[in-house]
């Protein structure tokens, strides 16, 4: 039972142009919510994060969307650069319970 | 202030050995947390440890298992290796485990194949 999905595997976007990725989660229970970068032979490193409450975080180019009532986010970069291409995984969390994340999306930003 | 560290990078191993893997958290931190990337799954929970003692478990079989020292060093063990265990393992720390305090930092990685 797959709690976060990513359902988009790939995603190829030209440089300057907005990147959009998307996310579902299943449990209601999550409140908390991360996005992590990836680059190959690397392990994952923070992006950014919402709390249940908000509905939106910016962070410089990074934006997280949260719609709680379709149980869906969203990460916009604004503009893609080439050195944001990367798999970008989305990953959810409620209470103390441990982090659970998404398979992930390869982000190809083309210049 | 040295990040997360994973030792080895790199292993080979064969079907039926055991393997330990090792993870050295951030300074301070008290969390450490083990993650499971294949192909096509991305990271899977394994179980994540805080002063010593396990507090989350994920779905694995009893073939994984871990520890964590009073220097909250964490190691990691698969025992009787099969096939399906080559991956990448992931450490992450951080100061308690809450990630509304504090976001994970995750070390390398060790990539293990089993053959």
């Amino acid at each position: 039972d797959q709690q976060v999905k990513q359902n988009s595997p790939s995603l190829s976007v030209q440089e300057g142009r907005i990147s959009i990725l998307n996310c579902d989660y299943t449990n209601s229970m999550f409140d908390y919510f991360l996005w992590y970068k990836k680059y190959p032979a690397e392990g994952p490193t923070f992006l950014i994060s919402i709390s249940s409450i908000k509905d939106k975080n910016e962070d410089g180019r990074f934006t997280v969307f949260l719609n709680k009532s379709a149980k869906h986010l969203s990460l916009h970069i604004v503009p893609s650069q080439p050195g944001d291409s990367a798999v970008y995984f989305c990953a959810a969390q409620g209470g103390s319970e441990k982090l659970v994340f998404g398979k992930g999306t390869k982000l190809t930003v083309n210049p | 202030k040295a990040g997360v560290t994973q030792t080895p990078r790199y292993l080979i191993k064969t079907r039926g050995q055991q393997v330990t893997l090792s993870c050295s958290p951030i300074s301070g931190h008290r969390s450490v947390s083990w993650y499971q990337q294949t192909p096509g799954q991305g990271l899977q929970f394994l179980f994540e440890y805080f002063s010593e003692t396990q507090r989350n478990k994920g779905n694995f079989p009893g073939r994984f298992s871990g520890r964590q020292f009073s220097n909250s060093r964490s190691e990691m063990n698969v025992s009787t290796l099969e096939l399906g265990d080559s991956a990448l393992y992931l450490c992450a720390s951080s100061l308690d485990g809450t990630p509304r305090s504090t976001e994970a930092f995750f070390g390398q990685g060790t990539r293990l194949t089993v053959v």
